[in-house]
């Protein structure tokens, strides 16, 4: 019954390869939350949507993009991916926006190599 | 100034007893919530367990309850009766409340290994 979805649970690419890492969600969020996590490291905050408001972390590189062309789906797109890219992209999605109360239910992330 | 800390990089515990792991946060917001993320070796994000900064009760979930003091802004995490499968990276966030959207704060979490 996986609710937060992510394809592929394992991406490997070439240095400088345009890739792109989906999420699906099957609990009819309004958010939907990218989060980058290196070995070791607590997840870091890339973007999020607010159903169609896109809203970008102020230190997120330029090579990062995301798209959400509906509810359900959200797409990272990582235009030029370089060595210091490769990490954990973990989708997550919340009810509400500004809730304190509201947990976020996380996917089982992809593990993205860069070769 | 963080805004979560967890001091305890690695802690081990042995199976079947009780451990406790430490989380304190920093806010002047009034509202806010604490949650606890268990992360196993294989990567997943899954949500433990949720304390209100207006709740007056310590919350529990199964095995898993939160020793929550709020004028020391500590949120433990204490795990019973520990089995091997808790091994996994455990992570404390807090998303603070008031005026409009505020993002999930993460600490550097705690890795916990259960020894049989």
């Amino acid at each position: 019954d996986a609710m937060v979805i992510q394809n592929p649970r394992y991406q490997v690419t070439q240095f400088g390869k345009p890739v792109t890492l989906s999420c699906s969600q099957t609990l009819n969020h309004n958010v939907m939350y990218w989060y980058q996590q290196k070995s070791s490291q607590a997840p870091k905050l890339l973007f999020h949507y607010y159903d169609k408001d896109f809203n970008n972390e102020a230190d997120t590189p330029d090579n990062f993009q995301s798209r959400r062309p509906n509810t359900s789906f959200c797409f990272l797109d990582i235009r030029s991916p370089g060595l210091g890219d490769a990490a954990m992209y973990l989708c997550a999605t919340s009810r509400d926006l500004a809730r304190a109360d509201q947990p976020q239910h996380f996917g089982d992330g992809t593990r993205l190599s860069i070769l | 100034a963080q805004k979560i800390t967890q001091t305890q990089p690695g802690m081990f515990v042995q199976e079947k007893e009780a451990v406790t792991l430490d989380c304190t946060y920093d806010t002047s917001d009034p509202s806010y919530g604490l949650f606890w993320y268990k992360q196993p070796s294989s990567g997943e994000m899954i949500f433990l367990i949720y304390q209100g900064s207006y709740d007056q009760q310590n919350a529990t979930e199964g095995r898993y309850s939160l020793n929550f003091q709020k004028a020391r802004k500590s949120a433990n995490l204490v795990i019973s009766a520990s089995q091997l499968g808790d091994s996994a990276m455990y992570f404390c966030a807090m998303r603070e409340g008031g005026g409009g959207y505020q993002k999930v704060t993460f600490g550097t979490g705690t890795k916990l290994q259960v020894i049989p």
